[in-house]
């Protein structure tokens, strides 16, 4: 059994309306350490949340993080063209760091 | 603005060592505030983390590569290293370093590593 695992493994939706990202850990989790992370073809990750709900610097406010225990959720209003991407949800503990198989949000 | 850079060879035998480099710029490796990691991504799949250390050299590692991997810092040069012994096709990844504050803020590029002979 997975660490972590997300939900649904890809979504497909249209631009300009919301998508809603789930990521459930098999213990529980400080909030602290809990971040979703986005990643484009042939680019690096970018953090997006970290301490489940607070977004990195010079992210939009269109992406929120909430959650706690065991599931967490990234919601993301009114899909941007530059949203359809990959989306790893990643929690600390003290064996380190894991990510999630990643949710695919596509046009 | 804090960039990271990997760097080392693209190529890698079979059962030799991994070696590769992360400099940072923009930003001291000696701040006490932070650590710093490698993440790795196998063509087409999910990130797996490697290992953290901070400025001091105190690491900690996953557990499954615990014992070949290695990371080293270097605070004259501001830079952070890997080393991962006794590789495999399976170690074949886009390589990435990052800065840890329990989640990873500032990414390198990434750098592809094959193993193959």
């Amino acid at each position: 059994e997975s660490v972590l695992t997300q939900s649904p493994a890809t979504l497909s939706l249209s631009p300009g309306e919301s998508a809603t990202l789930s990521c459930r850990t098999r213990r529980s989790v400080s909030s602290s350490y809990l971040a979703w992370y986005q990643q484009k073809p042939g680019q690096a990750p970018r953090l997006l949340i970290f301490g489940a709900s607070s977004r990195a610097t010079g992210i939009p406010d269109r992406f929120r993080g909430s959650g706690s225990g065991t599931d967490f959720t990234l919601t993301i209003s009114k899909l941007e063209p530059e949203d359809f991407a990959l989306y790893y949800c990643q929690q600390y503990s003290s064996s380190g760091f894991t990510f999630g198989p990643g949710t695919r949000v596509e046009i | 603005q804090l960039h990271l850079q990997e760097s080392g060879p693209g190529l890698v035998k079979p059962s030799e060592t991994l070696s590769l480099t992360c400099t940072v710029s923009g930003g001291s490796i000696s701040s006490p505030d932070y650590y710093w990691g490698w993440i790795r991504q196998p063509p087409g799949k999910g990130l797996e983390w490697i290992g953290s250390i901070d400025y001091s050299g105190n690491t900690y590692y996953n557990p499954s590569l615990k014992s070949r991997a290695s990371i080293l810092v270097d605070t004259s040069k501001n830079q952070f290293s890997l080393r991962l012994n006794s590789v495999t096709a399976a170690d074949t990844a886009v390589y990435f370093c990052a800065r840890d504050i329990r989640a990873f803020d500032y990414w390198g590029q990434g750098t592809l590593v094959t193993v193959s002979s």
